[in-house]
């Protein structure tokens, strides 16, 4: 069974860039959440989808930030423009439909703006 | 609010020493509570989780974890490191929100040494 899987793996972008990063879940769970981790502080929640639908996106930072997740498949989320402290891990985790607690966590894509 | 500390920013234990991390958590229901690492450019793997039942739980690679509510605790132990037991440990708890997040520590490096 393939995990949850992330692309890019890396990102390097200028500021006032635009980037987006993809997800995809371990295929069948409805529960994808994204987190990130900058500078080396602690990993935050981003926001949970469960299918297509975001459930809680209270760790949404601001309006820069755009999560979608059409079809309730992968999800992508889209940093535009993109600033200096944007930079930092973003995790994707994704958890079967009645089992919130197991979370599977992806790779992280590793994001630079410079 | 809910909240996870790990004190020790960094530790380091000599190979086949035993091993003990940190994690306090501040939450008001009964938590769900995890222990991940984060090998060198790995994701996140779940070591461990407690949600209820037996406080001594067991997990991957040798480690185990102990729930302590009248502490407010959850510490990682090993009793005998290896040098691939080199890593970031984080410590989380799960909380409902009608959805559901993972609020992390701020994670331990361990540095094992010959």
């Amino acid at each position: 069974e393939a995990g949850v899987t992330q692309f890019p793996s890396h990102s390097v972008i200028e500021k006032g860039q635009t980037v987006t990063l993809r997800c995809d879940p371990i295929s069948g769970h409805d529960n994808l959440y994204w987190y990130r981790r900058v500078m080396g502080k602690e990993i935050k929640f981003l926001l949970h989808f469960v299918k297509e639908s975001k459930q809680d996106e209270s760790g949404m930072p601001n309006n820069r930030f755009l999560a979608e997740r059409t079809g309730g498949t992968y999800s992508t989320l889209k940093v535009q423009p993109a600033e200096l402290e944007d930079s930092g891990v973003y995790f994707c985790a994704s958890s079967p439909r009645d089992n919130y607690n197991e979370q599977f966590f992806g790779p992280g894509t590793r994001l630079t703006v410079l | 609010a809910q909240s996870v500390t790990q004190p020790d920013i960094h530790i380091t234990v000599s190979e086949g020493a035993s091993l003990e991390l940190r994690c306090n958590y501040s939450y008001g229901a009964t938590p769900y509570l995890f222990w991940y690492v984060q090998s060198p450019g790995q994701g996140l793997q779940l070591l461990l989780k407690y949600f209820s039942g037996d406080t001594l739980v067991q997990g991957i690679k040798g480690f185990e974890a102990e729930f302590k509510r009248s502490q407010s605790s959850f510490n990682l132990r090993k009793p005998s490191v290896h040098w691939s037991d080199a890593a970031e440990y984080f410590c989380a708890v799960g909380v409902n929100t009608g959805g559901f997040k993972t609020i992390f520590g701020a994670g331990t490096r361990l540095f094992v040494k010959a």
